[in-house]
C-alpha cells in the first residue's frame, strides 16, 4: 500500500497562475484532509471532506478550492495564486471522521512569485 | 513545550537517555489529545492519543501524560534513538466543532 500520495512534490507559480494539487489514498479512508504548513503558523486545516460528496471549509479556506472526486481522491485548486500562498502544503486521510488517527502524504513545497 | 513565534523550542538529548516533550493546551474543554512526529522532508506521522478520561496511555517506547488540572501534555520517550530526530506536534480536539488544534512544534535532536 501506498499510503497517501501527493503530487506534485514541488512547484513554482507565478502570481495569478492557477494549478491543483492530487492527492490520492489507498486504504479505503473515509475522510480526508488539506492542511497547509508555514514556519511559526504550525498545521491550518484548509478544507475537509469527512466522507465521500461532502467537503467544508476547514480555518484558512480563502483562496482555495477543493473536490472530492471518489472516496480515493481529494483535490485542492488554487484558481489565482498569490505570494500568500507559499507553503508547504499536506494531505491526509482518516478512517473514521472527527480528527481520528491522520495519516499524512509527504507534501508539496509550493512556491509563488 | 510550545510558543508562538518563527524558531521551535529545541531538546537536545543524548542518545539513550530518555526525552520529555511537554505541551500545554489551551481549551479545558478538550476530550483527545494526540502526538505527531515529523521528520524532516516528510509529512506528520502519528505516535499515541489519549482521550481525557485516561491519564495515561503506553506506546512502544513512548509514553503520553495528561494532567487536566493545569492541562499539560507530555510525551515521554524511552531510550532515545537518533531516529526520534524530529519535530514534535501536540494537538487537541476541542469544542462542540470537533477542530483539531495544532501546536507549534517542538524540536528534538538526539546527540550520538
Amino acid at each position: 500500500n501506498a499510503g497517501v500520495t501527493q503530487t506534485p512534490k514541488f512547484q513554482v507559480l507565478k502570481t495569478g497562475q492557477s494549478m491543483t494539487l492530487q492527492c490520492a489514498q489507498d486504504m479505503n479512508h473515509n475522510s480526508m484532509y488539506w492542511y497547509r504548513q508555514d514556519p511559526g503558523m504550525g498545521l491550518r486545516l484548509i478544507y475537509y471532506s469527512a466522507s465521500e460528496g461532502t467537503t467544508d471549509k476547514g480555518e484558512v479556506p480563502n483562496g482555495y478550492n477543493v473536490s472530492r472526486l471518489n472516496k480515493r481522491e481529494f483535490s485542492l485548486r488554487l484558481e489565482s495564486a498569490a505570494p500568500s500562498q507559499t507553503s508547504v502544503y499536506f494531505c491526509a486521510s482518516s478512517f473514521g471522521g472527527a480528527n481520528e488517527k491522520l495519516f499524512f502524504g509527504s507534501g508539496t513545497q509550493l512556491s509563488v512569485l | 513545550g510550545e510558543s508562538v513565534g518563527l524558531h521551535l523550542p529545541t531538546l537536545s538529548v543524548q542518545e539513550g537517555d530518555n526525552s520529555i516533550i511537554n505541551c500545554a493546551y489551551s481549551n479545558s474543554a478538550s476530550d483527545y489529545f494526540i502526538w505527531y512526529k515529523q521528520e524532516s522532508g516528510k509529512g506528520p506521522q502519528f505516535i499515541i492519543d489519549i482521550r481525557s478520561n485516561m491519564d495515561k496511555r503506553q506506546g512502544q517506547r513512548v509514553t503520553v501524560l495528561l494532567n487536566k488540572t493545569v492541562k499539560h501534555l507530555s510525551l515521554q520517550i524511552a531510550a532515545t534513538q537518533p531516529g526520534d530526530s524530529a519535530v514534535y506536534f501536540c494537538a487537541e480536539e476541542a469544542g462542540n466543532n470537533r477542530k483539531l488544534i495544532w501546536g507549534l512544534g517542538t524540536s528534538l535532536a538526539v546527540n550520538p
